[in-house]
């Protein structure tokens, strides 16, 4: 089974400059998260969707940072101007569905380093 | 939110048991106990979950005590491989969310 694909791995920009990352989920999967992962710390949840719908983005600093899943699968995530401080691994993740409260098991991909200069 | 509670770090030699321990004081009553692995460069990996007692799968053991404020992952006889991040989260208290820590740095030391 084909793991959850993201592109591209590493990206360098400056800052005020845009970025779009993409992420594949596993196929099946209903459900499709964007992380943002700073160095030295523990991935913090930007965006659940489930299908095309947004579930959760609450963390999500909506003043630069959109995301979109069009037809339910495939998924975008851009950075329109980015900062200093946006550098940082950006991970996705799939699961079958919106578990119940409390019981996760989420599939990562390999994620994408980005370096705002 | 139901907030975890690891230590930073730990070495641990090769061939060794390693438990490392995890508190969550605030578990609701609905929430699961599930402990990620990570490896530099790599997106976190689902290693196991439990509810409470005792779980075991071919990877790690995961013992908790019946007022499931804390939890241990025991790792037998630990690699070199098995150098990476452990984090310990808990169920959200009813919005899904997956709230990571700062998680254990594990290192196995030859």
């Amino acid at each position: 089974e084909a793991g959850v694909a993201q592109s591209p791995r590493y990206k360098i920009i400056e800052k005020r400059q845009s970025v779009a990352f993409w992420c594949n989920p596993i196929s099946g999967h209903a459900t499709l998260y964007w992380y943002q992962q700073i160095l030295g710390q523990g991935p913090k949840l930007l965006i659940q969707f489930q299908n095309n719908g947004v579930v959760d983005d609450s963390q999500l600093p909506k003043d630069r940072f959109s995301a979109e899943r069009l037809k339910g699968v495939d998924s975008t995530l851009k950075i329109q101007p980015a900062k200093l401080e946006d550098s940082a691994v950006y991970l996705c993740a799939s699961s079958l569905v919106i578990p119940p409260p409390g019981a996760y098991e989420q599939y990562f991909g390999p994620g994408t380093r980005l370096t705002v200069t | 939110l139901a907030k975890t509670t690891q230590p930073i770090s730990m070495d641990s030699y090769e061939g060794q048991e390693v438990n490392i321990t995890c508190s969550h004081n605030n578990i609701a009553t609905n929430d699961y106990i599930t402990w990620y692995q990570q490896f530099p460069s790599q997106g976190p990996r689902f290693i196991i979950q439990g509810y409470k007692t005792k779980v075991t799968n071919e990877v790690a053991s995961l013992f908790i005590p019946a007022d499931r404020k804390s939890s241990t992952l025991s790792l037998p006889r630990v690699s070199l491989s098995d150098t990476a991040v452990y984090y310990c989260l808990v169920g959200d208290n009813g919005n899904n969310r997956l709230a990571f820590g700062k998680g254990n740095q594990v290192v196995v030391i030859p």
